[in-house]
């Protein structure tokens, strides 16, 4: 099966920072890649698939790249609301695994 | 304005079984791939299974495959998980998530201690 690893597994920037997030897949997945949100003790929200294309109503300054095994989910300007857990899923066949996770906190 | 909307969950004991159920209304359900995720308690988000819009097709995680079950009825626009041989380990909140679609369901925790 392919693995899908994150990283950092937790980062703190401050408000207006440029945040990137990296996922890595063990095999070639082109862009069958979902990025997700978990605010704290909220349910998971869906913010890009495809690995780039930006689901309706998340704001602009998310934004994803990458295609095969590397990917990024990038903030352009942190948000105190976008304090989160973001996981990435690999989607191209099953199992559809999810990344372990990138803990976003202020600083 | 999608709505996904479960029942079912609870504490059983070991071994025992229990059935999920999903809602799902706003959307046309029967061209939508659906997943179950679920969430341990203070861990990340674990896959454990899809089934294809017309319900022919389902795949499972390795931690679940010949115990957990997944159906749908699209002319209910439903979806269910059965989940059979119940381990402690299988305690987590439990979502149906309409691939692409947001929200997700609001999730039932499922509680496995003796």
């Amino acid at each position: 099966d392919i693995r899908m690893t994150q990283s950092p597994s937790s980062l703190s920037a401050s408000v207006g920072d440029r945040v990137t997030i990296t996922c890595r897949a063990s095999q070639d997945i082109t862009d069958f890649l979902a990025w997700y949100q978990q605010k704290p003790g909220a349910i998971p929200k869906l913010l890009i698939y495809a690995a780039s294309t930006l689901q309706p109503g998340v704001p602009s300054r998310f934004s994803g790249s990458g295609s095969g095994t590397d990917f990024t989910l990038a903030i352009s300007s942190l948000q105190p609301e976008d304090v989160a857990t973001y996981y990435c899923q690999k989607y191209n066949n099953a199992p559809w695994t999810f990344g372990p996770g990138t803990k976003v906190e202020i600083k | 304005q999608v709505q996904v909307v479960q029942s079912g969950g609870g504490a059983v004991q070991p071994g025992r079984s229990l059935r999920l159920s999903c809602g799902v209304s706003g959307v046309t359900f029967n061209k939508y791939i659906i997943q179950w995720v679920r969430q341990a308690p203070g861990k990340g988000l674990e896959w454990l299974a899809v089934i294809s819009p017309d319900g022919t097709k389902q795949h499972y995680a390795d931690s679940v495959r010949g115990r957990f079950t997944v159906s749908r009825d699209n002319s209910k626009n439903t979806l269910d998980l059965q989940m059979n041989g119940l381990r402690v380990e299988d305690t987590a909140v439990y979502f149906c998530v309409v691939v692409g679609v947001d929200p997700w369901g609001q999730g039932v925790r499922v509680t496995v201690s003796s």
